[in-house]
């Protein structure tokens, strides 16, 4: 059981590229989540799915698509990469709603 | 809305010594409240949750915490600290209409000094 896992572990992105985070779980959670952490501002919800094919928005999502095709499977795209997207960011899954999240290693991404 | 605030930035102790980590939350319907430890270079881990019935909450490695409804609260207690506990730790809220989408604190940094 792998847990949560994330690709890749740093990334570095030049202003107006775009990416790709990868997250997947082996734990047949429904519900799964991005965060970004950044210095004093603790973790903030990026986006968040209860299932296969349904996602919502969360406290900062501009410049950030998610989609969820399969329960395993949860990708997070920067479409055109900006300095203040400079953050380390955190996939979590959960079984239940109010249940444990289950975070991942984390993706440090750096964008000049 | 949900909010959680907590109101170290930074908390030193001595091995040994008792802690407690400050975490005041507001919410305008019934609420969830969670501790979460980072150690250095990891993801997050569950300490401990309340989600009902008796308020005093004990969770892993010793740690406790006492959910005041009247002083919207949730502290974050341990009696007696380790080297190990050195991480940084993270208050966090669940309203009722957020599906349980969690809004997290800013952290605390507990570092533990022998």
């Amino acid at each position: 059981n792998a847990g949560v896992t994330q690709t890749p572990k740093f990334q570095v992105l030049k202003t107006g590229q775009s990416m790709t985070l990868q997250c997947a779980q082996d734990m047949n959670h429904e519900y799964m989540s991005w965060y970004r952490q950044d210095p004093g501002m603790g973790l903030r919800l990026i986006h968040y799915s209860v299932g296969a094919g349904i996602t919502d928005q969360g406290e900062v999502p501009n410049g950030y698509n998610v989609s969820r095709s399969t329960t395993e499977d949860f990708p997070l795209r920067l479409l055109s990469a900006a300095p203040s997207q400079t953050s380390v960011y955190f996939c979590a899954s959960q079984a239940l709603i109010l249940d444990t999240q289950y975070f991942g290693p984390g993706t440090r991404l750096t964008v000049l | 809305a949900q909010s959680v605030t907590q109101l170290d930035s930074q908390v030193p102790v001595f091995e040994e010594a008792p802690v407690e980590l400050r975490c005041n939350y507001s919410s305008s319907v019934s609420v969830y409240l969670f501790w979460y430890v980072q150690y250095p270079n990891q993801g997050l881990q569950l300490l401990l949750k309340y989600l009902s019935g008796s308020t005093l909450v004990k969770g892993i490695n010793g740690f406790e915490a006492e959910f005041n409804k009247s002083q919207t609260s949730f502290h974050l207690r341990k009696p007696s600290v380790h080297i190990s506990d050195t991480a940084e730790y993270f208050c966090a809220v669940a309203g009722g209409t957020s599906y349980g989408k969690l809004t997290f604190g800013q952290g605390t940094i507990l570092t533990v000094h022998p």
